[in-house]
Parts: C-alpha cells; structure tokens; sequence
C-alpha cells in the first residue's frame, strides 16, 4: 500500500469548490505531518501551492490565490486540499508529498476536470 | 530572481552511465536543500535524492539507492546526479528542486528546474 494515495481524478463545475484528498497509509497518523501540495498543468512544471500541518502551521506559496486552501480530516487520515471558486485555468493535475523517514514521498496525483 | 537550469540528459543504453547539472543563480545556494525529482512521461512526481546545505547529509529513493550519487559545489552554485546502471525505468525528466528550512519548518519545491531528459534504450 502506497505511503500517499490519491483518488485518480476529480471534476467540478466552474465557480464550485474542490476538494482534493492525499490519504496517508494506515498506521501512518497523519496528525504530525506537514502535506506539501503541487499543481502542475500540461506542459508546465510543477507549482508550490502551499504547505499545511494546522491553522497555525500553514504556508501560502508565492502568488498562490487565497481560494486554494489546505486542511486535514483526522477521522479519514487525510490531508485535503481545497479550491472554491473554481476556475477553467485550475484545470491541472494536483500533487501532495510529505517528508517520510528521510525521504521525499508524492502521491500518485489527481487530475482536476473543470467542466 | 531564482533559476534552476539543468544539463546532461540524453539517450543512454541500459547499464550506461549519465552525469547531471543544475547550475543555480538568484539565490544563496549553500544554504539551501537541494533534491532531484523525476517525472517518466505521462506519469506522476517521483523522489530521487536529496542532499543538504553542507553536502553532509544526503538520501536517496529505494529505486536509485546504490545506483545514482548526488554532490554538490557550492563555490561553483552547482548540484549534480551520477546515474549509473541505467535501467529503462529510469527514463525520465529529472528536475532540480530547492528546498528551505527554517528550524523545523521545511518548504519542499518551492522553486523546480525545467529539467533534463533521460532516455535509457537501446
């Protein structure tokens, strides 16, 4: 079982929300650890959205819209990222990693369809 | 303003051997984390290696440990990747990607090269 499972893909209309799930592997409590995020859009290299342990521990990367959010869910075991207002630009493929026994882990990705 | 250019990429045959550079500028690279992430066509972010600021500490990723070997120059502002004993799973883009810490706040990618392209076939 990966260290970081992603669902696959994920859609939402144009001015909804989204609400990506990076779900760390059972018996790996997702409490202490601090989820990276990453956009990457066809073509384009990867974008440092933001970084997010608890309300207190949070950080915004450079240029990133308020509108992109991070969370947890404590009872899924999950790092969340969360969009509103989506926009047909926030069209991309969505990254979370996480610093895991001395190694750099990312999930497997999910893709953001705005239709 | 921060660039992270790499160099060395190519097409290689399996159990070849490859050197990679990523010249940095912008910023004060010896106090920075650096680490090398790949990214296979069509498919997602994978970790290779990770080195720190002084060069003493340094990790790798399961698939590359014993194969690859990163360093770094810091008077000459330059990461670099030995890959050994291609395989062609290690075809791929490989990146250089910065990493700062404050104390034990980490902030992981917030700047990526272009990368360079490995291709392993024969």
């Amino acid at each position: 079982q990966p260290v970081l499972t992603q669902p696959t893909s994920l859609s939402a209309s144009p001015g909804a929300s989204a609400r990506f799930t990076c779900t760390l592997r059972s018996g790996i409590n997702v409490g202490p650890y601090r989820i990276h995020w990453y956009q990457q859009k066809p073509g384009s290299l990867p974008r440092y959205l933001l970084r997010y342990s608890s309300d207190s521990d949070t950080q915004q990367g450079s240029g990133v819209p308020g509108r992109f959010s991070g969370s947890k869910d404590a009872s899924t075991n999950a790092g969340l990222l969360l969009i509103s207002g989506l926009q047909s630009e926030d069209e991309a493929d969505y990254y979370c990693a996480i610093w895991f026994r001395s190694t750099w882990v990312f999930g497997g990705g999910t893709k953001l369809t705005v239709l | 303003e921060v660039q992270l250019v790499e160099s060395g990429g190519g097409l290689v045959q399996p159990g070849g051997s490859l050197r990679l550079s990523c010249a940095a500028s912008g910023f004060t690279f010896s106090s920075y984390e650096m680490n090398w992430v790949r990214q296979a066509p069509g498919k997602g972010l994978e970790w290779v290696s990770y080195i720190s600021s002084s060069g003493s500490t340094i990790y790798y990723g399961d698939a590359v440990k014993g194969r690859f070997t990163i360093s770094r120059d810091n008077a000459k502002n330059s990461l670099y990747l030995e890959l050994n004993s291609l395989r062609a799973e290690d075809t791929a883009v490989y990146h250089c990607v910065r990493e700062s810490s404050v104390g034990v706040i980490i902030t992981f990618g917030d700047y990526w090269g272009q990368g360079t392209l490995v291709t392993v076939s024969s």
